[in-house]
């Protein structure tokens, strides 16, 4: 099946720093998702982004799906920016999708 | 999560038990799904619905049983719990022409 990496694991950034993450998959995907689940548990779905580039705020997400990589970019960092960071895509043909195990974020005051 | 509700948030149960746990949704989303969460192993997609009385499995569904009898309920039951099956549920929503999730807050599962 379809495997998801992501990277870094960890990230540890002062406030106020900008940062890259990223998430490669290893078949062609249609979509890809990006979540952050903050220190309660919660799971709030970011961006959902097929292809091209999304803005939303401080955040922003560009997919390049023929080369199988997506990435997440998180300006300005603040403290409630930490937590972790989930990509995921469907695998082929169906709604299932596949998470990635995490880019965990710590931005400090 | 507003419009997604999972009961209940935490248990601990005995090896060997039945559990059922509860997904709720006021959405009228077609697609429902259940995930486990693990250190080391992000989410794991153990079943889904893709409508009433439609389910198939997923990425580690044994041990696992599912029923949707009606659009807004999707309940997940672990036939005889063991100690592995400790871990955070969540529970997920989505509309077939709307991809994007939404999840529950999540039910803590203790085996012991």
């Amino acid at each position: 099946g379809i495997q998801v990496e992501q990277s870094p694991p960890d990230l540890i950034l002062q406030e106020g720093a900008n940062s890259t993450l990223r998430c490669n998959f290893s078949d062609s995907v249609n979509n890809l998702q990006w979540f952050h689940q903050n220190p309660w548990g919660q799971l709030i779905n970011l961006f959902y982004i097929p292809s091209g580039t999304k803005q939303n705020g401080r955040l922003s997400a560009t997919t390049v799906a023929t080369e199988r990589y997506s990435l997440l970019y998180i300006s300005s960092s603040q403290t409630t920016d930490s937590g972790v960071y989930f990509c995921a895509v469907p695998t082929s043909g169906t709604y299932k999708y596949i998470f990635g195990t995490g880019t965990r974020l710590k931005v400090l005051a | 999560d507003a419009g997604i509700t999972q009961s209940p948030r935490h248990k601990v149960t005995e090896t060997g038990t039945p559990v059922t746990l509860r997904c709720h949704q006021t959405e009228n989303h077609r697609y429902m799904y259940w995930y486990r969460q693990d250190p080391g192993h992000g989410l794991r997609l153990i079943h889904y619905s893709y409508g009433v009385k439609d389910t198939d499995k997923g990425e580690v569904s044994d041990g696992y049983s599912v029923s949707r009898s009606k659009t807004e309920d999707f309940l997940l039951t672990l036939e005889s719990a063991t100690s592995s099956q400790t871990s955070v549920y969540f529970c997920a929503i989505s509309e077939a022409t709307r991809i994007d999730y939404t999840f529950g807050s999540g039910t803590r599962l203790t085996v012991v």
